[in-house]
């Protein structure tokens, strides 16, 4: 596709149900990033694939939080027994490679899935 | 936590003039990104400057930045309504071979048409 897509675009759980958040990134890139941006806040990194291997998880918040990315491209991000505190918009980015030592790419983001946990 | 903030927090202009906005990091970088935000809508990257870079324009835009003092600015020339959004600094370091981004808190711009 042109970008990353994500779905569903909105998600309303009760609390103490699981929810999967699904990303698609842009054909062909090797890194994927989720970030989780709580209103009026910038977004905060949750973890980072580079195409199957999960690299770095520093930023899920507990262990509720589960992301994977089994063929390397589509990823999920699964939330168990979610808590009010787990309403936010979470974003996936995707970047065409990891970046040499201090090079940098940017990322491309998804739209987001706002989540509101009741 | 959040490596960046930017300054200020909120900023209100005529369509027209310029917006300048400041933002402030904690470690040291490998590069730094500035993100714009429209309401409801996804983050679009719009300039990425290197640690041994003090100074990038594209279009409108101007940044720089000044790795002695940790900071970094955003100019936008002669602004216009559709400016009107949500600007992120967010700074790159080599972490376990990715580059994750850690944002600020954001600059809210207005353009009075």
């Amino acid at each position: 596709g042109a970008g990353v897509s994500q779905s569903p675009r909105y998600k309303v759980a009760k609390r103490g149900q699981d929810v999967a958040l699904r990303c698609d990134p842009i054909s062909g890139h090797v890194s994927l990033f989720w970030y989780q941006q709580a209103l009026g806040q910038g977004p905060e990194f949750l973890t980072y694939f580079q195409n199957e291997a999960q690299l770095d998880k520093s930023g899920l918040p507990s262990d509720r939080f589960f992301a994977e990315r089994p063929e390397g491209s589509v990823s999920t991000l699964k939330i168990q027994r979610t808590q009010q505190e787990d309403s936010a918009v979470y974003l996936c980015a995707s970047s065409l490679s990891q970046g040499a030592r201090g090079r940098g790419h940017e990322q491309y983001f998804g739209p987001g899935t706002r989540l509101t946990v009741t | 936590s959040q490596q960046g903030e930017e300054d200020p927090q909120a900023l209100s202009i005529q369509e027209g003039e310029n917006a300048t906005m400041n933002c402030s990091y904690k470690t040291s970088i490998n590069n730094l990104q500035w993100y714009r935000q429209n309401s409801g809508r996804g983050l679009v990257h719009l300039i990425l400057i290197r640690s041994n870079e003090r100074e990038k324009h594209s279009g409108r835009l101007r940044v720089t930045l000044d790795t002695s003092k940790k900071s970094s600015s955003l100019l936008i020339t002669a602004s216009r309504a559709a400016d009107t959004a949500s600007y992120f600094c967010a700074t790159g370091f080599y972490q376990t071979g990715a580059n994750n981004l850690f944002f600020g808190t954001g600059t809210r711009l207005t353009v009075i048409p």
